[in-house]
């Protein structure tokens, strides 16, 4: 069935530095989203992407969609310690079908 | 009410034990999804209910599980005769529509002993 692929599975920084996950998909996606899970919390929804090439911003995080639609990345700018935790892509194949979620990058952030 | 809520939040069961795990999602939210996520895990899909479309099953690990919505609302997961391969954190999440925003639930953590 369809698969998202999402790298790194974990990501260990120095508070201030650069930080970005990717997902990647074989199919065409009709959407991706983005959801954030703090550590002994649930998944918290944070952006969706719906088109190609589209770029988004929320303070510190940017988030693509590729040009083909296929792929995503999150970047974080400058990590701080309040960044921690599980971050999950869910794509979005179209139709009346559900979301299909990566394993996460799970982010350590080092003081 | 304001978020999707689960219950019991924490549920310890002997193994060969039945559960049941309880969902409720937001008001007016079409779709419910259930999810399962072991320790240090990501999520692994269950079952996915919209509208009044028949549920996609296609998640569930084997047939000890099944779940129902009922009246279109709240849902109910259920484990027979609980594994301890079972235990792990259930999520439950709803949209608006089947492809929107998911607004998870707090989950239910399942231990099995």
């Amino acid at each position: 069935g369809q698969q998202v692929m999402q790298i790194p599975q974990y990501q260990h920084v120095q508070e201030g530095e650069d930080f970005t996950t990717y997902c990647n998909s074989s199919t065409t996606l009709s959407n991706i989203q983005w959801y954030k899970q703090r550590p002994g919390g649930h998944p918290v929804f944070l952006i969706q992407l719906v088109k190609s090439g589209e770029v988004k911003k929320q303070k510190r995080l940017t988030f693509q969609f590729g040009e083909a639609k296929k792929n995503s990345s999150l970047h974080i700018t400058a990590t701080q310690t309040t960044d921690v935790g599980t971050y999950f892509c869910a794509a979005d194949r179209g139709g009346n079908t559900p979301l299909v979620f990566g394993k996460g990058t799970r982010l350590s952030v080092i003081a | 009410g304001a978020g999707v809520s689960q219950s019991p939040s924490n549920k310890v069961t002997e193994k060969g034990k039945d559960v049941e795990l309880r969902c409720d999602p937001i008001s007016g939210h079409t779709a419910l999804y259930w999810y399962r996520q072991s320790l240090g895990q990501g999520l692994e899909f269950l079952i996915y209910f919209q509208g009044n479309s028949a549920p996609d099953k296609s998640g569930l690990p084997s047939d000890r599980f099944s779940a129902e919505r009922t009246g279109g609302s709240v849902s109910t997961l259920t484990i027979q005769r609980t594994q301890q391969e079972d235990s792990a954190v259930y999520l439950c999440a709803s949209s608006l529509q089947g492809e929107g925003t998911q607004y998870f639930g707090p989950g239910t953590r399942l231990l099995v002993l």
